[in-house]
């Protein structure tokens, strides 16, 4: 059964960098066609799909955060990574990381998810 | 690249149905067939229960059904109970390996 678990600091000051990362058990970060997610969620609002990391190290974001998204693979420890340049408070979420099978496929198991607070 | 439309709330009484709509572009829900719904309670991750329109995984009640029509999607959950209580949110594929999800939907089991 596969497991997802986030981990990093959860406070960063504004214009600082955010980096969080997504620990995976029961399946292997090199597993061929998986596409390894993140997500997050402000306070009380909606869901938003940030971007993943497929085939070793290609990515995909969405448009309004790609100029300061960056998602990397550590096979090596079996984990992806989230980076997030010169964060506002807007960045404060919680945030997600999920698996989708294959390209189409949905996000499915996700993250118990981790609360970052963008504050001085 | 806009979030999918959601109303944000919906109820019923315990063995009734309901139907929460999320509209979307010919973009994202009217091009493709890869709207999926999820499920999410109070401080918990969001599961999984309608994916590809209208396909249910493995261990989520038939009583969750989910159609399309047009730039429409909509997930139905018939025979409320109280557990089915929580946010509920869209997601649909958008194109150029992207995805949007809606607003959310909170539904209130009266």
């Amino acid at each position: 059964q596969v497991q997802l678990q986030e981990s990093g600091p959860g406070q960063v000051k504004p214009s600082q960098t955010l980096s969080l990362t997504c620990t995976v058990s029961g399946d292997s970060i090199s597993t061929a066609y998986a596409y390894w997610t993140w997500i997050r969620q402000p306070p009380g609002k909606g869901l938003e799909w940030i971007g993943y990391s497929y085939d070793s190290g290609r990515t995909h974001y969405t448009p309004s955060l790609k100029s300061r998204a960056f998602i990397s693979i550590d096979a090596s420890k079996n984990q992806f990574s989230l980076t997030l340049n010169s964060v506002t408070a807007a960045d404060t979420a919680v945030y997600y990381c999920a698996r989708a099978t294959t390209r189409l496929a949905p996000f499915d198991p996700w993250g118990q998810g981790t609360l970052v607070t963008v504050s001085s | 690249q806009s979030a999918l439309t959601q109303p944000p709330s919906a109820s019923g009484s315990p063995g009734q149905s309901v139907t929460i709509s999320c509209t979307g572009t010919s973009s994202d829900i009217g091009g493709y067939n890869y709207v999926s719904w999820y499920q999410q309670h109070p401080g918990k991750s969001p599961k999984l229960m309608i994916y590809e329109v209208n396909k249910r995984p493995s261990g989520v009640p038939d009583r969750f059904s989910g159609s399309k029509s047009g730039n429409t999607a909509s997930l139905t959950v018939s025979g409320l109970q109280a557990e089915d209580e929580a946010d509920y949110y869209c997601n649909s594929y958008a194109g150029s390996s992207t995805w949007v999800f809606g607003g959310g939907t909170k539904v209130t089991v009266l």
